[in-house]
């Protein structure tokens, strides 16, 4: 079927605004990532989901980032009160467990 | 989790074959080596990886070092189309969830 899908594509935002980008995952994946990219740089991981449960948040840079994956498919990463510092590619990924990340195009997040 | 070091960038010309290195002199006993690869404006994408003996595939070969401490990535032909940025990262072999370091990667531009 379809590879991992990631709306929206771009997004502008204010500062301060709050945000909510979207991970549709490969059918019966059961690992689901988060990554944030800078320009330049390498993806960073953000959070890990196995089905619903959140295993791994350990690289949310703040509170003010929120993942959710409530049904064990489609996930959103939400930031609240974003700031310029936030702009960047956020990359979702899904594997079957244990198996090579399968990546999406990405969201370009832009903060103004 | 173990790192990996490679250049920042490499030129290769058309047709011509491409040697990628990558060092992970702290591989552990139990780490697959994998490469992903990033075209612009795209998510990374799987390329190939290995454990010890050099693996090929429809995309690329992988020549592990004896000591495992470094790998090369080899296209055999390069084309327009593998001008991207190599990722070279260490997963360990059994699987689950692991939180990977993806690192800056290796910037390949391909010349006419």
């Amino acid at each position: 079927g379809a590879g991992v899908s990631q709306s929206p594509r771009y997004k502008v935002a204010k500062r301060g605004q709050d945000v909510a980008l979207r991970c549709d995952p490969i059918s019966g994946h059961v690992s689901l990532f988060w990554y944030q990219q800078a320009l330049g740089q390498g993806p960073e991981f953000l959070t890990y989901f196995q089905n619903e449960a959140q295993l791994d948040k350990s690289g949310l840079p703040s509170d003010r980032f929120f993942a959710e994956r409530p049904e064990g498919s489609v996930s959103t990463l939400k930031i609240q009160r974003t700031q310029q510092e936030d702009s960047a590619v956020y990359l979702c990924a899904s594997s079957l467990s244990g198996g090579n990340e399968y990546f999406g195009p990405g969201t370009r997040l832009t903060v103004t | 989790d173990a790192k990996t070091t490679q250049p920042n960038s490499m030129e290769s010309n058309e047709e011509e074959p491409v040697h990628l290195p990558c060092n992970h002199s702290t591989i552990s006993g139990t780490d697959y080596i994998h490469w992903y690869r990033q075209l612009p404006s795209q998510g990374p994408e799987y390329v190939i990886h290995g454990l010890t003996s050099n693996v090929n595939n429809r995309m690329a070969s992988l020549a592990i070092a004896e000591d495992r401490k470094s790998s090369t990535l080899i296209l055999h032909r390069a084309t327009l189309r593998d001008a991207a940025v190599y990722y070279c990262i260490l997963r360990d072999v059994y699987g689950g969830y692991q939180k990977v370091t993806f690192g800056i990667g290796t910037k390949l531009q391909v010349i006419p």
